[in-house]
């Protein structure tokens, strides 16, 4: 099995852009898909990012995702912060029977 | 659109069984594979079990397995997650999700609590 490493927490003021990385630890990050899911306290997961880099309907498109096959790694970056977007992040990805997700991390916009 | 809605969770004793079912409604039910995530209290995200649209392949995580059964039941619009010999580590709140592109979520329902305490 492999593992997804995601930086506990980040700190960033409103207007301001993140980025959010997701590293794998075996396997090729653009063999299997890498989702995001944003969650706020007290609520369930929402999808943000949907195969490596595609939007759900009603995400605004400051939420945009990547994958860089050189780290390893997928990220998502989050452009024009505002107060709504603070929440915890996790990335998911998967392999031959099994199914992966990052540890999460806490963004604070502050 | 799409609706998942969790029940039969509560506090249950270690050693003990309990039976989640999860109702869908809004989307194709039988076109999807489904999944159920667990997370514990102030803690991540953690993939519990996956089946297949038709119900014949099922796959768990190596912390639930042998002990939690996934099934479906297409002509009822819902998934279950039977689990058996719980224990404390396993209180949490329990999310159904349906399936996305290969083995991603896309849609999840709001979850519901089991708390596993003598």
């Amino acid at each position: 099995n492999f593992m997804l490493t995601q930086p506990h927490s980040v700190s960033e003021s409103p207007g301001k852009t993140v980025t959010f990385s997701c590293t794998r630890s075996s396997g090729n990050i653009a063999s299997n898909y890498v989702q995001w899911y944003q969650q706020r306290p007290g609520s369930a997961p929402t999808t943000v990012i949907y195969d490596d880099n595609r939007r759900p309907s009603g995400v605004p498109d400051r939420f945009s995702g990547s994958i860089d096959t050189s780290s390893n790694s997928a990220s998502l970056t989050i452009s024009g912060l505002k107060t709504e977007d603070e929440a915890d992040y996790y990335c998911q990805s998967y392999d031959t029977s099994t199914v992966v997700f990052g540890g999460g991390t806490k963004l604070t916009v502050l | 659109q799409v609706q998942l809605v969790e029940s039969g969770g509560g506090v249950v004793q270690p050693g003990r069984s309990l039976r989640l079912s999860c109702a869908a409604s809004g989307f194709t039910f039988s076109s999807y594979r489904m999944h159920w995530v667990r997370q514990a209290p102030g803690k991540g995200l953690e993939w519990v079990a996956i089946i297949s649209f038709e119900g014949s392949n099922e796959y768990y995580a190596d912390s639930v397995k042998g002990r939690f059964t996934i099934s479906r039941d297409n002509s009822k619009n819902t998934v279950y997650l039977q689990m058996n010999s719980l224990r404390a580590e396993d209180t949490a709140v329990y999310y159904c999700a349906k399936g996305g592109t290969g083995w991603t979520n896309d849609d999840w329902g709001q979850g519901t609590l089991v708390t596993v305490s003598s």
